[in-house]
């Protein structure tokens, strides 16, 4: 069954250092999400991507976030100066809307800002 | 008032239980209901997804949309030591970019 991947699984780093998740969506899939969960927290929406522009962003993706994709597979979420309280799971999710729209989710990359 | 409120539990049933999880919701623009599992540091898995109001069945799980009521549940019959996680509820608007909403999440516990 295809499914959603994420690299790396664990991401530590120091804070203002940059970091790059990357994300491989379901083949077939259009639309592209990422979403973040603080530990003990809610999950909650970053960005949309579709049509290889963002859709949608919300307030916590400030212009620190950037998504790209680079390729016909990977989808990236970069973070150019990280902050202590960027540290969080990172999901990434994505959709081929065809009828339905339900949004499959990768497993994750935590990501630990020191 | 919060988008979607969710009791966070924990919930702790004995195995063979029905299950009973519940979502309320403020915006009237919700069209698209799922409910998620996730296990502890893992992904949120999707388990059902219902459109507007009614009722949805697969399996052992029941998911139910009142609109009228901004009310959402996700009944889970015969309750198994394997359904302990967080269920999550999650909702989003037709509005193009079909973001979700999502819950605290319930933590349930089945107790073998």
């Amino acid at each position: 069954e295809p499914e959603v991947t994420q690299t790396p699984s664990h991401q530590v780093t120091q804070m203002g250092q940059e970091v790059i998740l990357r994300c491989v969506p379901i083949s077939n899939h259009l639309y592209f999400y990422w979403y973040r969960q603080i530990l003990g927290q809610k999950v909650e929406f970053l960005v949309s991507f579709y049509n290889n522009e963002i859709s949608e962003k919300s307030e916590i993706f400030d212009d620190q976030f950037s998504v790209e994709r680079p390729d016909g597979s990977n989808f990236t979420l970069k973070i150019r100066s990280t902050k202590l309280e960027d540290s969080a799971m990172y999901f990434c999710a994505s959709t081929d809307c065809a009828g339905s729209c339900e949004q499959y989710f990768g497993p994750g990359t935590r990501l630990t800002v020191t | 008032q919060k988008e979607v409120e969710q009791d966070p539990g924990p919930l702790s049933v004995p195995e063979g239980a029905i299950v009973s999880l519940n979502c309320t919701y403020s915006n009237s623009a919700f069209q698209y209901f799922m409910w998620y599992r996730q296990y502890s540091r893992k992904g949120p898995e999707l388990l059902m997804y219902t459109y507007s109001s009614g009722n949805k069945e697969d399996g052992r799980f029941t998911a139910q949309v009142d609109k009228s009521s901004k009310y959402i549940s996700l009944f889970i019959r015969d309750s198994q030591p394997s359904d302990s996680a967080t269920y999550l509820c999650a909702m989003s608007a037709n509005l193009g970019t079909y973001k979700y909403i999502f819950g605290t999440g319930t933590r349930l516990k089945v107790l073998a």
